[in-house]
């Protein structure tokens, strides 16, 4: 089965860094995405790891280490409009197919 | 682009009722999902599809039922409706494994 784990709640000021973190117990990884979903409404893409290191965009980075199950997305130069649910999400093979599962996702609010 | 479009964006059924999600994306995706997300929580998945005739269980299949006839349509079958099923409904779609996936904007379902 698989398992994703991040925690529920973060708060940051406007203008700081916050790192978001995710741990995954999986059998069969093929890669981990990261999603925003603002109240409401759906989610949308952020980043896309499936080899380990850093990828960068923008003011967000998002990091993979398969070999610790780890995964972190690092937000800078925080805005309000930041204050989002972020979502960690791990795709796995199942069965002969790729399933995508997703943790619960931490919500992140931003206050001045 | 119309993208991942799901109908209808709101319903309210009563204890036992039957009904169908539709889901339809204009992308050519060959992957499609169908989640649930309860209040405050993550998405569950509850079923996927890698192509057209192929279909398989996710996390949550109990209570429903799937199909997919075309690369397009994935629609979500409700039999019975039950009030653990209130929920909202996600449908998404992919190209592949390792692209990201594109989020229709959610059915808020409500079970009476």
């Amino acid at each position: 089965g698989q398992n994703i784990d991040q925690p529920t709640e973060m708060t940051a000021t406007e203008g700081a860094i916050v790192q978001i973190n995710c741990t995954y117990q999986t059998s069969g990884f093929n890669g981990l995405f990261w999603y925003q979903q603002h109240a409401g409404e759906a989610p949308t893409f952020l980043s896309y790891n499936v080899l380990d290191g850093l990828e960068e965009k923008g003011r967000f980075s998002s990091f993979l280490s398969r070999s610790k199950g780890y995964s972190y997305l690092l937000l800078k130069e925080l805005q309000m409009k930041d204050s989002a649910s972020y979502l960690c999400a791990v795709r796995a093979v199942s069965g002969g197919y790729n399933k995508l599962i997703f943790g619960a996702g931490t919500r992140l609010a931003v206050h001045p | 682009n119309a993208g991942v479009t799901q109908t209808p964006k709101f319903r309210i059924l009563k204890i036992g009722q039957s009904m169908t999600l539709q889901c339809t994306q204009d992308m050519n995706h060959n992957y499609m999902y169908w989640y649930r997300q309860d209040p405050g929580m993550g998405l569950k998945l509850i079923y996927y599809s890698v192509g057209a005739g192929i279909t398989d269980k996710g996390e949550v299949p109990n209570g429903y039922n799937v199909s997919r006839s075309t690369t397009e349509d994935f629609p979500l079958r409700l039999e019975l409706a039950a009030p653990s099923q209130t929920s909202v409904y996600f449908c998404a779609s992919s190209y592949d494994r390792n692209t990201e996936a594109f989020f229709g904007q959610g059915t808020r379902l409500t079970v009476v």
